[in-house]
């Protein structure tokens, strides 16, 4: 089964760019049977879903987050990355990254652990 | 963001049956999305608990159950332990919004 891990800086400036990468064992982001997520939850519990990318390089994004937020794909390392920029003190979350199966495409099968952002000066 | 709406809390003793509602609209479970429902553990990611609204993965007792009105949702816990004492989310699709939603989470606390 695939399994995912996060890592990145745990403390962010305020006004900088947020940047996490999930490493993914036990499957390929190169295979067309996933869809590879990112979601954050913020201190009080909240889920909030970021985006999505796809091994074909297309993505789709939450509109809330606008022109803040891009996920990318590194086939040779085989891992997927967040960029969120202009953060504020309201972007301090756990983030996970998570697998949509292509064939269920509605739900979220595998989550990492999930990694803490601080946004703070 | 949460446009589903859950209780914040529910609770009950051991071996008894708890639900947990989740309100939608007519954007996300009314326009036929389906719920979907995960179990978060003290400390731990979100997992999968029920998904297109009373499909359990492989693993999951039977205990657990789902079921899909109109615009709501519930879960059922039956024969409830001490083990499922957790936070529990829902979650769908929002065509309005163009974005999958969750609920605002549940806490079940096991008396």
């Amino acid at each position: 089964q695939v399994q995912l891990q996060e890592s990145g800086p745990g403390l962010v400036k305020p006004s900088e760019t947020l940047s996490l990468t999930c490493n993914v064992s036990g499957g390929s982001v190169s295979s067309g049977d996933f869809y590879w997520h990112w979601i954050r939850q913020t201190p009080g519990g909240g889920l909030e879903w970021i985006g999505y990318v796809y091994y074909s390089g297309n993505s789709n994004y939450n509109p809330s987050f606008k022109s803040r937020v891009s996920i990318s794909m590194d086939t040779s390392e085989n891992q997927f990355s967040l960029r969120l920029a202009a953060v504020t003190a309201a972007d301090t979350a756990v983030y996970y990254c998570a697998t949509v199966l292509v064939a269920n495409f509605w739900f979220f099968d595998v989550w990492g652990r999930g990694a803490l952002v601080t946004v703070s000066s | 963001q949460s446009v589903l709406t859950q209780p914040p809390s529910v609770s009950g003793a051991p071996g008894q049956r708890v639900t947990i509602s989740c309100t939608g609209s007519n954007s996300n479970f009314g326009a036929d999305y389906d719920v979907h429902w995960y179990q978060q553990l003290p400390g731990t990611a979100p997992k999968l608990l029920i998904h297109a609204n009373n499909n359990r993965p492989s693993g999951v007792p039977d205990r657990f159950s789902g079921s899909k009105s109109g615009t709501s949702a519930s879960l059922a816990i039956s024969g409830l332990q001490a083990e499922d004492e957790a936070d529990y989310y829902c979650q769908s699709y929002d065509r309005r919004l163009s974005a999958y939603v969750f609920g605002t989470g549940t806490k079940v606390t096991v008396l």
